[in-house]
């Protein structure tokens, strides 16, 4: 088993749709996760940091359920520039150092 | 600079050269990594610097791939005899803080390499 795993995409909605993506984790001692942004041949961009107690920014809501091991972003009103890949990360846990784990992306479009 | 700067952003090579990508971070920041993401896919870890020295390189996919960070400032990633499966984009990225635990890594926008 993957230790990030995301549904690729794409998820295709209308402007003003509201969207949500899931992504599970395998380690459950994982401490930290992150929500980042990849627009097409562009680098990713970290977007926000996903709480215990779950956390909004505007129109996005990210959450994290450590008994079923997910996170989910959910965007409401989605607009045109939200068209992007959306990269779950997780940061492993503690063994004298970590690094952070990228899943590969959720692909969004937003159409007219 | 004010963010993260890689060196060259597209490099054409013909299977069996030797390439170096160069990437300069944002001054001050202690961590670096390396990443390199397949079209289509998320950015794969390669490599891990904490100023100059190299605490995990487990992502390395072979003894052909080599980086390094002498002066714990700038990195270069070296390809030697390229493969046609070495084509990707290869992102460079720092942080402020030690292993990136803040979550907050800084990308430049990455060199893609073609390997004919």
């Amino acid at each position: 088993r993957k230790e990030v795993e995301q549904d690729p995409g794409p998820f295709n909605v209308p402007e003003g749709a509201t969207v949500a993506f899931n992504c599970t984790y395998s380690n459950s001692a994982s401490q930290s996760f992150f929500w980042y942004r990849q627009d097409c041949r562009k680098e990713p961009k970290l977007l926000m940091s996903v709480y215990s107690s779950g956390n909004e920014d505007g129109r996005f809501t990210a959450q994290l359920n450590r008994a079923s091991q997910y996170i989910s972003l959910l965007i409401r009103d989605s607009k045109l520039s939200d068209s992007a890949t959306y990269l779950c990360v997780v940061l492993p846990p503690v063994s004298g150092y970590s690094t952070l784990t990228f899943g590969k992306g959720t692909m969004l479009l937003v159409s007219p | 600079g004010a963010g993260v700067s890689q060196s060259p952003r597209y490099k054409v090579a013909k299977r069996g050269q030797d390439v170096a990508l160069r990437c300069d971070p944002i001054s001050g920041h202690v961590s670096l990594f390396w990443y390199q993401q397949a079209l289509g896919q998320g950015p794969e870890f390669l490599t891990y610097f904490q100023n100059e020295a190299q605490l995990d390189k487990s992502g390395l996919p072979s003894d052909r791939f080599f980086a390094e960070r002498p002066e714990g400032s700038v990195s270069t990633l070296k390809i030697q005899r390229t493969q046609q499966e070495d084509s990707a984009v290869y992102l460079c990225a720092s942080s402020l803080v030690p292993s990136g635990g803040s979550g907050e890594l800084f990308f430049g926008e990455g060199s893609r390499l073609t390997v004919l």
